[in-house]
């Protein structure tokens, strides 16, 4: 089944801890990206990646970080957690060459900081 | 700053109703607008996409309405039914940059009553 993974599903840390949330596509998509869902401001992207080695800041990159080592893998990386990123955590995936910009996305991360 | 700016954030509608939701751009560039269907607890899933060289596109009972002029487009739900419930996001990006790149609106719950 083609589909994109997220784990965990559900993290409540402490501010200053470093944590990593972990994203895998079995699709072979080239473009992945992470994204915050806040209510009322939607989703925004915080960083993305173009292909292996490849990432780039999206549009609220501040206070996370992301690596491209392997094609299936994108994982986040907050090295020092702290409250205002508590959100709901997406990571997605889409083929480039479409034009489209149709993208699937995980079934989500609800991160907590306290 | 916000691109795509959706309205409004939250409806109500009774069932076999239509439903409404609304969305403005400020970037000309943008040529690929897509609707995005999110259920509790699941990540967004695409619903249906507009291109501007057409004025309207229906599948099923979802229809968009695109006003290239005034930059704005609607998402319209015939017969509105309880299953329908969940958040939209609107969408837009620069298909043919090939990016991958969308910027999303701040998303409306649509709540339809039976």
């Amino acid at each position: 089944e083609a589909q994109v993974t997220q784990n965990p599903r559900y993290l409540i840390t402490v501010t200053g801890k470093k944590l990593t949330v972990t994203c895998s596509q079995n699709m072979n998509h080239e473009y992945m990206s992470w994204y915050r869902q806040d209510p009322g401001l939607g989703l925004r992207q915080i960083y993305y990646s173009m292909n292996v080695e490849v990432t780039d800041k999206g549009d609220v990159p501040e206070g996370y970080k992301v690596s491209r080592k392997e094609k299936r893998n994108f994982p986040l990386i907050l090295e020092s957690p702290s409250p205002n990123q508590t959100s709901l955590y997406f990571c997605a995936s889409t083929p480039l060459g479409t034009g489209e910009g149709e993208q699937y996305f995980g079934p989500g991360t609800r991160l907590t900081v306290t | 700053q916000q691109q795509v700016k959706q309205s409004p954030q939250s409806l109500i509608v009774q069932k076999g109703g239509i439903s409404i939701i609304n969305c403005a751009y400020e970037n000309t560039a943008f040529d690929y607008f897509p609707w995005y269907q999110q259920f509790p607890g699941k990540g967004p899933a695409l619903l249906i996409a507009i291109r501007p060289d057409v004025s309207e596109k229906k599948e099923g009972r979802f229809t968009i309405s695109f006003n290239k002029s005034a930059k704005q487009f609607s998402l319209h739900i015939m017969d509105s039914q309880p299953g329908d419930s969940a958040t939209y996001f609107c969408a837009a990006s620069i298909g043919s940059s090939n990016t991958g790149k969308l910027i999303f609106g701040q998303g409306t719950t649509l709540q339809v009553k039976p």
